[in-house]
């Protein structure tokens, strides 16, 4: 099966600070997205990546990067954490092998609060 | 533009009554891709099934149906004798040729009642 993780259920974090939200993926996945999911509105795209070292801008990347450093990690990165920026963040990871658009397999979910 | 919108934001049904979430979708592309998937209360999303545009066959797997119609780029989907273990928040998801992300709909709450 495959298996996506997060590096956190939950996490609080303090207006200005930088964080980090990591995801895992354990089935050799060359694509992996990060969504951001907020009541009425559904999972917005934040940014996606198709191999190490390369990212895509979604639409609604300001106030987020990302890193791609190894294969199975993709990394969302709060530069200076804003209240607006309190979500539910999903990372996803697919695989290219079997078509650019086949299913997206999600993680369990952070829900970050910025206080 | 790309656009999945579920018009239901909430149903509530009681158990064994059959429920159908809408969903339809606008796209330029002549290939895409269509998906449903579930959220239950734990957070995770689940992958129920994906249709290719140039497939159109209704799918049935157990109680969940998909009735595909390019005619009113709707990808509905109705569950048959509802259950407690469905309540769920569902979302429809569009992706096109160019095999970028998933566009979301904004979900269907379902609660189904005993």
């Amino acid at each position: 099966d495959v298996k996506v993780t997060q590096s956190s259920r939950y996490l609080v974090k303090r207006t200005g600070e930088k964080v980090f939200l990591e995801c895992v993926q354990d089935m050799d996945h060359e694509n992996m997205f990060w969504y951001r999911q907020d009541p009425g509105l559904g999972l917005r795209l934040i940014y996606f990546s198709y191999d190490v070292k390369m990212k895509e801008k979604g639409d609604i990347p300001e106030g987020y990067s990302v890193s791609r450093e190894k294969k199975e990690r993709f990394s969302l990165i709060l530069e200076s954490a804003s209240t607006n920026q309190t979500s539910m963040y999903l990372c996803a990871s697919s695989s290219r092998d079997r078509g650019p658009s086949y299913e997206q397999y999600f993680g369990p979910g952070t829900r970050l609060t910025v206080t | 533009a790309q656009k999945v919108t579920q018009a239901q934001t909430e149903i509530s049904v009681v158990e064994k009554e059959d429920v159908t979430l809408d969903c339809v979708y606008e796209t330029r592309d002549t290939t895409y891709y269509l998906f449903w998937y579930k959220q239950p209360p734990s957070g995770e999303l689940v992958f129920l099934i994906r249709r290719n545009s140039f497939d159109e066959q209704n799918e049935i797997s157990g109680r969940y149906s998909w009735n595909f119609q390019k005619s009113t780029s709707s990808f509905n989907f109705t569950i048959t004798a509802s259950q407690v273990v469905d309540s769920a928040v569902y979302f429809c998801a569009l992706s096109g040729q160019a095999g970028t992300a998933l566009i979301f709909g904004k979900g269907t709450t379902l609660s189904v009642s005993s």
